[in-house]
């Protein structure tokens, strides 16, 4: 099992729609998690980080974590063509620089 | 300003050849990162260290070696490539108390 699971996808919307991206992880001592988008043949980019239950919001992103059900979430309002992109899904013990990835979610957001 | 830089952008070498990318940050940053992400897009860490010493060092085999010269340089030599090693490498870095890692631009390993 995976320490920190994905579905591949792609998961497709329209524009205008809201995204759901989802995320689950088997390490209970995880404590940080982190949302990044990568565009195709770049880097990785931080979108946002949560360490506490419930959600967290920065303009149209929410990011949501369930501890007691291990799953960890990212909602993207009013998705855009410029939001298609594979999104990764990382978790983190604290006090450790070790980020432990997902193998991420393709997201295709259609005209 | 590039924040964080590596070199080369592409490799393209033998099975059996030794190779070295280099990599360099400008944040002024304490810890650096090797990354690979395969074909699947799975990024997995390698290495990382902090204020010049090694605090990550996954299970790699031990053609990889990391050097850091100094807090901002971040080098990684592997020995003998295989077929396998091709992949995207990826620098980061992050300063310590802070959660953001930053990546650099990835070098493509490709042993053919």
């Amino acid at each position: 099992q995976k320490e920190v699971e994905q579905n591949s996808g792609p998961l497709s919307v329209p524009e205008g729609a809201i995204a759901s991206l989802n995320c689950t992880y088997s390490d209970r001592g995880s404590q940080s998690f982190f949302w990044y988008r990568q565009y195709s043949g770049k880097s990785p980019e931080l979108i946002m980080f949560i360490y506490s239950n419930g959600d967290k919001e920065d303009g149209r992103f929410t990011a949501q974590l369930n501890k007691a059900s291990q799953y960890v979430s990212l909602l993207i309002r009013d998705s855009q063509p410029s939001d298609s992109a594979t999104y990764l899904c990382a978790g983190r013990r604290d006090s450790s620089y070790k980020l432990i990835f997902g193998s991420g979610t393709r997201l295709l957001v259609r005209p | 300003d590039t924040a964080v830089s590596q070199t080369p952008k592409y490799l393209v070498t033998q099975m059996g050849n030794d190779k070295s990318i280099k990599c360099e940050q400008n944040l002024g940053h304490d810890t650096m990162y090797w990354y690979k992400q395969d074909s699947k897009k799975f990024l997995k860490i390698m290495f990382s260290y902090n204020n010049k010493e090694l605090i990550i060092n996954e299970t790699v085999p031990n053609r990889f070696s990391p050097k850091s010269p100094d807090k901002a340089h971040l080098n990684l030599h592997i020995n003998s490539l295989e077929l396998g090693d091709s992949a995207v490498y990826f620098c980061a870095s992050s300063q310590e108390g802070y959660n953001e890692q930053f990546f650099g631009p990835g070098t493509r390993l490709t042993v053919l």
